[in-house]
Order: C-alpha cells, then structure tokens, then sequence
C-alpha cells in the first residue's frame, strides 16, 4: 500500500482564497483524522470521522474550516476564506480499529504545508 | 487540549549513549502510544501500550506505563545519529472515542 496520501504537499495562497487539501487514507482503515501542526500550538486534531461520518468535529477553529468525506477514500478540508493565521502543516491519517479495542496506530500522510500571505 | 506532556523538552546525546523520554497525562487513558516525527515529514506510529501493560519492547524501543503515576517512558537504547527527531507521546483517554492528544513533543538529536 502506498500510505495515506495527501495533495498538495505544498500551497501557498493569498489571503481571502479558497484552499481545499484533500487526503487518500489507506484502503480499508474505517477513521480518518485531520490535525494542523505549528510551533506555537503543536499537533491539533481539527476533526475525525469513523466510516465517512464526522464523529467530533469540536477542534475545527472557525465556520471557515469545512471537510467532507464523500466515500471510503476521500477527503477534502476546505478552508474559505484563507486567513495568515492559518499557515500550518496540516497532516491527515488513518487507522483501522477492532471494535471494542480502543484506538490503534494512526498511519499519517506527509503532511500539506500551507502558507497564507 | 495537550493531554500528555512530554519531558525533556529537548535532548542532546552522543552516538551509542541511550536516550530516555518521559510523559506525563492527566486523565485515565485505554492506551498511549509513542510516534517519532522526522523533520519535514509525518508521525510515525513506534509503540503501543495498553492500560493493563507495564513494560513493552521493539528492537531498541523499550517502553514503561506507569497508570498509578500517570506516566511513561521511552528508552532508545545505543542510539544513532538517525534516531534524530521529534518524539510525541499520545494518549487514548477513555471515553474519548477512539480519538488521540497529542503533547507537545520532544526533540531528541543524536551526535554522531
């Protein structure tokens, strides 16, 4: 398999723009997460969802942050508008969980890193 | 919110020497996991212990729980210069749904 894939690796935009990172998980892993990473404020879980179904979407920042996950292997995080306060590296992962068990190791793409001028 | 909170901040050792991390959480956790982050790169899943384990290995990883401490360990035993990186410690805490907090992070760089 070749990982969680996330494009684009790198984007930058300007202010007021409409960004979309979108994210691959691994075939047959049932939780998707999205975080933004940053110095001042480390690794943040944005939102997650279990079968393509947002389960807490409480860490999203703002009503400009929006994702999807329209079928088993896709997903989208929109930010509209763009602000400068949202330059971070934004990390999508995915993991598969036997019911029950508790959370297992989360696989993480390589990150898209997102800068706002 | 940062769950756990990882100790040192920063650590500098020479090749061959062993580097140990530490951890500290707040509430009670099903299992907490470490992962190493290299520069420019995602987090890579290292090692998972439950809540009913105290002591786990892999290759030069050793990890200890201690949920009376709320704590754990990390030991990279005869580090290498390629173990240079962020390590994070993460934490299932019950009745979070399945969902990790993440701490802040340590970076460990290893001398050659």
């Amino acid at each position: 398999d070749a990982g969680v894939i996330q494009s684009p690796r790198h984007e930058v935009t300007e202010m007021g723009q409409e960004v979309t990172l979108r994210c691959k998980p691994i075939s047959g892993h049932d939780y998707l997460f999205w975080y933004r990473q940053t110095m001042m404020r480390g690794l943040e879980l944005l939102i997650y969802f279990n079968n393509n179904v947002p389960i807490d979407d409480s860490g999203m920042p703002e009503d400009r942050f929006s994702a999807k996950m329209p079928n088993a292997s896709f997903s989208t995080l929109k930010i509209q508008p763009s602000e400068p306060r949202d330059s971070a590296v934004y990390f999508c992962a995915s993991s598969f969980h036997l019911g029950g068990q508790g959370s297992y190791e989360q696989y993480f793409g390589p990150g898209t890193r997102l800068t706002v001028t | 919110s940062q769950q756990g909170e990882e100790d040192p901040q920063a650590l500098s050792i020479q090749e061959g020497e062993n580097a140990t991390m530490n951890c500290s959480y707040k509430t009670s956790i099903n299992n907490l996991q470490w992962y190493r982050q290299n520069s420019g790169r995602g987090l890579v899943h290292l090692i998972l212990i439950r809540s009913n384990e105290r002591e786990k290995h892999s290759g030069r990883l050793r990890v200890t729980l201690d949920t009376s401490k709320k704590s754990s360990s990390l030991l990279i035993t005869a580090s290498r210069a390629a173990d240079t990186a962020s390590y994070f410690c993460a934490t299932d805490n019950t009745g979070a749904n399945s969902k990790l907090t993440f701490g802040k992070g340590i970076t460990l760089s290893v001398r050659p």
